[in-house]
This record gives structure tokens, sequence and C-alpha cells, in this order.
């Protein structure tokens, strides 16, 4: 299993639309998740930590699946402005440092 | 205002030079990371380092050095030994190095 591993997409939705992005992770151990958003030639931006009971902000929402190790991320009502690639960050095999997904891209269409 | 500065944000240089990117944070991070990112991948851990004066190898170190004297401050060397340096370059800072990480706005390297 890799490391950190995403469905790289693309993801092409309706304004409105509900999208569910997952992300598997190999460490058991891991304690430390979370959600970045990037837009094209930008830097990534935090979106949210994951918490193990979960965590919602505002049409976001991430949960920690321990026994199957994945973290996912629910958006609902999608907006245009929610276009971009969304990455997954988790602890590597080792314990030594986070790392990144390769992202999973978002387009939402009107 | 807190942040993370990375200069400058486009970067040309000729096949066998060496050439340092800079990176600075006033945010009072002890953690800092340099990435690489080729268009249509994820990022790529080259170094990071939990402490100053101390750094530790990534996923991707060879061709690259890095040093940290001061806490605000992680250059980054794109040594002559790398063998495909055109890249996005993003450095990151975080309180730990298992927190959020905080990223400037990078530095496109171009190879000629």
């Amino acid at each position: 299993r890799k490391e950190v591993e995403q469905d790289p997409g693309p993801f092409n939705v309706p304004e409105g639309a509900t999208v569910a992005f997952n992300c598997t992770y190999s460490n058991s151990a891991s304690q430390s998740f979370f959600w970045y958003r990037q837009d094209c030639r930008k830097e990534p931006k935090l979106l949210m930590s994951v918490y193990s009971s979960g965590n919602e902000d505002g049409r976001f929402t991430a949960q920690l699946n321990r026994a199957s190790q994945y973290i996912s991320l629910l958006i609902r009502d999608s907006k245009l402005s929610d276009s971009a690639t969304y990455l997954c960050v988790a602890p590597n095999q080792a314990g030594t440092a986070l790392i990144f997904g390769k992202g999973t891209t978002l387009s939402v269409s009107s | 205002d807190g942040g993370i500065t990375q200069s400058p944000k486009y970067l040309f240089r000729k096949e066998g030079q060496n050439v340092t990117l800079s990176c600075e944070q006033n945010l009072n991070h002890d953690a800092m990371y340099w990435y690489r990112q080729d268009p249509g991948q994820g990022l790529r851990l080259i170094y990071y380092s939990q402490i100053v004066n101390d750094f530790q190898k990534g996923d991707i170190a060879e061709g690259y050095s890095v040093s940290r004297e001061k806490k605000e401050s992680f250059p980054l060397t794109v040594t002559s030994a790398q063998k495909n340096p055109t890249a996005f370059y993003l450095c990151a800072s975080s309180i730990t190095v298992f927190g959020e990480q905080f990223f400037g706005p990078g530095t496109r390297l171009t190879v000629l």
C-alpha cells in the first residue's frame, strides 16, 4: 500500500452537488491528518484538520476511519469556486514526517 | 503581518549553475520544509528541519542542499548534480513536524 493515496479524478460535478473524496494511508499509528486545497499554479492552503471525532466547517466535513485507514472529505452544495485540487496529508510509514497525497481534482460546472 | 516569503517568484538559470532559493518565516515556527512539485504531480519532500542547526533528507534530497542557521530562514540550494531541476519549489513551516503546515507562494525555477 502506498503511504498516502488518493483517487486523482477528475471529479466533474454540477453546482449544488455533493461530492466526496477518500484518501487511504498506510501508517496505522497516524495521529495527524489534514486536507489542503491547491489552486492552479498556487501554493496549497490548509482547508481543515481531521480529528478522530470528525470535523465540520460550513459545507465541508472531514472524517477519519481508523479501522479502514482512510480519511474523507465531503463537500455539500458545491460552488464554482470549489474547483481546485484537494490534497490529503498523513504521516509517512516511518512516522518521521507528514507526506502529501498527489491530490484529487474537482471541477464544478454551472 | 506574519507569514512565509519566498524569493524570487520566477528564476531562470543556465544548466550547470548552482542556484539558491530563499525562504523566510516570521511565524516563530520550529519546523520548516522544502517541497518540489512537477506539473500535474503531487508535492515531494526534499528536506525538512525540526530545529535550528538540524535537518533531515526527504524523499528526493539528491542534488539539493540546505542550511538552518537561523530559526527564520531555510534556504535551498539546487546544485548542478540535480538532473531535472526545472520545477515549482514550495517552502512551508509548522509549529511542530506533525502540525499544520503553512506555505510560501513558491518559486518557479527554469533551467535552460
